[in-house]
């Protein structure tokens, strides 16, 4: 399997562009996270989806983030405008319900985002 | 709630050392308990899991017991290799949501 696949891979962008990150979860998972990365607040989840559905959206900071999942192999997270301060790694990350035998996260490399 | 507190780093060791991150856990029924390794620029890597109370998870010479009774996995790694350096991250999954702790740094010296 390819894991999860991310990209871009690494952006620079300047303050007040739109930002978008894409993932393809790993084929059959039905359950995509997005995750962000920052070394002052460790890792957090910002959004996940249960078959291309938004379940739990309460750790998207502000309205400026928004995240789609329009079919089971693709997600988006759009940041408009994007800010300084959203400078961080995002992770996008995928699992299979297993029931009471436990679930295994798949993470992708991470979107490594630089806003000037 | 649920939630993961695991020991701050940076953790300093020479080559062949024994290794102990601590984890603890807050959780309501019965998560499965996770160990997961992230080398510098990757993502996070699954390094072993237990899924019930007394399971014992092991991989690569890592190992972690489920321990119900003081809600703890911590980490263990009889002797530390300078390929080990990394940030490890406690976790748990319980009601479809997987909980991270904040990681704790490794650095392993030759």
């Amino acid at each position: 399997d390819a894991g999860v696949i991310q990209s871009p891979r690494h952006e620079v962008t300047e303050m007040g562009q739109e930002v978008t990150l894409r993932c393809k979860p790993i084929s059959g998972h039905d359950y995509l996270f997005w995750y962000r990365q920052t070394m002052m607040r460790g890792l957090e989840l910002l959004i996940y989806f249960n078959n291309n559905v938004p379940i739990d959206d309460s750790g998207m900071p502000e309205d400026r983030f928004s995240a789609k999942m329009p079919n089971a192999s693709f997600s988006t997270l759009k940041i408009q405008p994007s800010e300084p301060r959203d400078s961080a790694v995002y992770f996008c990350a995928s699992t299979r319900d297993r029931g009471p035998s436990g679930n295994t996260i798949y993470f992708g490399e991470g979107s490594w985002l630089t806003v000037v | 709630g649920n939630s993961v507190t695991q020991m701050e780093g940076p953790v300093t060791l020479s080559e062949e050392a024994f290794l102990t991150i601590n984890c603890t856990y807050t959780a309501t029924g019965y998560p499965s308990l996770f160990w997961y390794v992230q080398y510098p620029g990757e993502g996070l890597q699954l390094l072993l899991k237990a899924t019930k109370a007394d399971d014992k998870g092991s991989n690569k010479g890592f190992e972690a017991t489920y321990r119900k009774e003081t809600t703890s996995f911590h980490l263990e790694k009889g002797s530390v290799q300078v390929s080990d350096s990394a940030v490890y991250f406690c976790a748990l999954y319980n009601f479809n949501k997987f909980y991270f702790g904040s990681g704790t740094k490794l650095n392993v010296k030759p």
